[in-house]
């Protein structure tokens, strides 16, 4: 099992419209969860960061963490063709000599239609 | 403030030839990290670095690949010799906290593409 699962996409959507981004992981143990947006050719930027169970919204995004269920996901409202890009979700994993890392999932490339 | 340096932005070598990344961080950050992102996949962590020591390096082939950070600051990865599987960005990124606390957000460099033909 991998520890960081995206679909890989591509997940389209009109432009207005709701799009739903999906992430599950394996580290039960994991307490900061992040999603990474990646345009063609850039570097990944952070643009949401989560920590408690339920949602955390930042103006057209909102974060969800289920933790039981070991999902976290991103929706982006109002979809927009500059929101066209890849995002990658990214989990805080504990290492096993202290301290933590990083580990993103292979990435959801979402397309905003007009 | 100046964000991740990275030099080169491009690289093209023949296999089994070496080559050499270099990363300048944010001043002051004391975590730094190199990362690897083979095209279509997500960024596979290489080593991990708090101040000069190393944190993780689990996912580091290390008979090919060896990497440093001198007092703290500037890092450089090598690989020698290069395979063809080793096409990817070469991702450098680092953060201001330290080992045990959550990582809040990586401030990532503009990457070197490295094509090994």
């Amino acid at each position: 099992q991998k520890e960081v699962e995206q679909n890989s996409g591509p997940l389209s959507v009109p432009e207005g419209a709701i799009a739903s981004l999906n992430c599950t992981y394996s580290d039960r143990g994991s307490q900061s969860f992040f999603w990474y947006r990646q345009y063609s050719g850039k570097s990944p930027e952070l643009i949401m960061s989560i920590y408690s169970n339920g949602d955390k919204e930042d103006g057209r995004f909102t974060a969800q963490l289920n933790k039981a269920s070991q999902y976290v996901s991103l929706l982006i409202r109002d979809s927009q063709p500059s929101d066209s890009a890849t995002y990658l979700c990214a989990v805080n994993m504990d290492l096993s000599g202290g301290g933590n890392k990083l580990t993103f999932g292979t990435g959801t490339q979402l397309k905003v239609e007009l | 403030e100046a964000g991740v340096a990275q030099s080169p932005r491009y690289k093209i070598i023949e296999k089994r030839q070496s080559v050499a990344f270099w990363c300048n961080p944010i001043s002051g950050h004391a975590t730094l990290y190199w990362y690897q992102q083979i095209l279509g996949q997500g960024p596979k962590l290489l080593i991990q670095f708090q101040n000069n020591g190393v944190v993780d390096d689990s996912q580091l082939p290390k008979d090919r690949f060896s990497a440093e950070r001198l007092k703290g600051v500037d890092s450089t990865l090598k690989i020698q010799p290069a395979k063809l599987e080793d096409s990817a960005v070469y991702l450098c990124a680092s953060s201001p906290l330290g080992q045990g606390r959550t990582n809040e957000k990586l401030f990532f460099g503009s990457g070197t593409q490295l094509s090994v033909l």
